[in-house]
């Protein structure tokens, strides 16, 4: 069945150090999503890659998808405190349901 | 004010006892899911639905029951037939199935 990994589970970083999470895929995926959830809080959508290679920039994060699209990356310039929370992959292999990553928990230290 | 409900956002359950917990969306979607998330983990799909009057079990469907009898809600029970209920319950919902998934704030379900 679908795997999904993603790494590393927990980072703790200095205010201003960058950090990025990695989600692998066992198979070819559709799409891929990417979620924060905040201490206490729900997951919130951050961004959607569709195509091979794609790359997307929000403000410090850039998300990338692989060629194979099999994995993709999150990376946090500048780490802020108000990047603390947990980052979810989501895979769509176009099946029949969205996969959720176990999430990287980001700890920044001011 | 357009958005996805959940309430209550505490449940205490008592043993034997069956508890719903409320997900209401008036964002127009078709699809609903819940998923629970224990201290540290991801999430696991419980239940899913992609239309009215249809739902579909997830990976940890047991000791649980849903309804959607209507577009916006899709309730959840947990029975007693499910022994570690105590975890933080998410409902979420997206236009169509699988697009891109708005998440409620949640309800802690704790058992005493």
């Amino acid at each position: 069945g679908q795997q999904v990994m993603q790494i590393p589970q927990y980072q703790h970083v200095q205010e201003g150090e960058d950090f990025t999470t990695y989600c692998n895929s066992s198979t070819t995926l559709s799409n891929i999503q990417w979620y924060k959830q905040r201490p206490g809080g729900h997951p919130v959508f951050l961004i959607q890659l569709v195509k091979s290679g794609e790359v997307k920039k929000q403000k410090r994060l850039t998300f990338q998808f692989g060629e194979a699209k099999k994995n993709s990356s999150l990376h946090i310039t500048a780490t802020q405190t108000t990047d603390v929370g947990t980052y979810f992959c989501a895979l769509d292999t176009g099946g029949f349901k969205t996969i959720f990553g176990a999430g990287t928990r980001l700890f920044v230290k001011a | 004010d357009g958005g996805i409900t959940q309430s209550p956002k505490y449940l205490f359950r008592k043993e034997g006892q069956n508890v719903t917990l409320s997900c209401e969306q008036n964002l127009n979607h078709d699809a609903m899911y819940w998923y629970r998330q224990d201290p540290g983990q991801g999430l696991r799909l419980i239940y899913y639905s992609q239309i009215v009057n249809d739902f579909q079990k997830g990976d940890i469907a047991e000791g649980y029951s849903v309804s959607r009898e209507k577009k916006e809600s899709f309730p959840l029970t947990v029975t007693s037939a499910q022994k570690n209920p105590t975890a933080f319950y998410l409902c979420a919902s997206s236009s169509t199935y699988q697009e891109t998934q708005y998440f409620g704030p949640g309800t802690r379900l704790l058992v005493l």
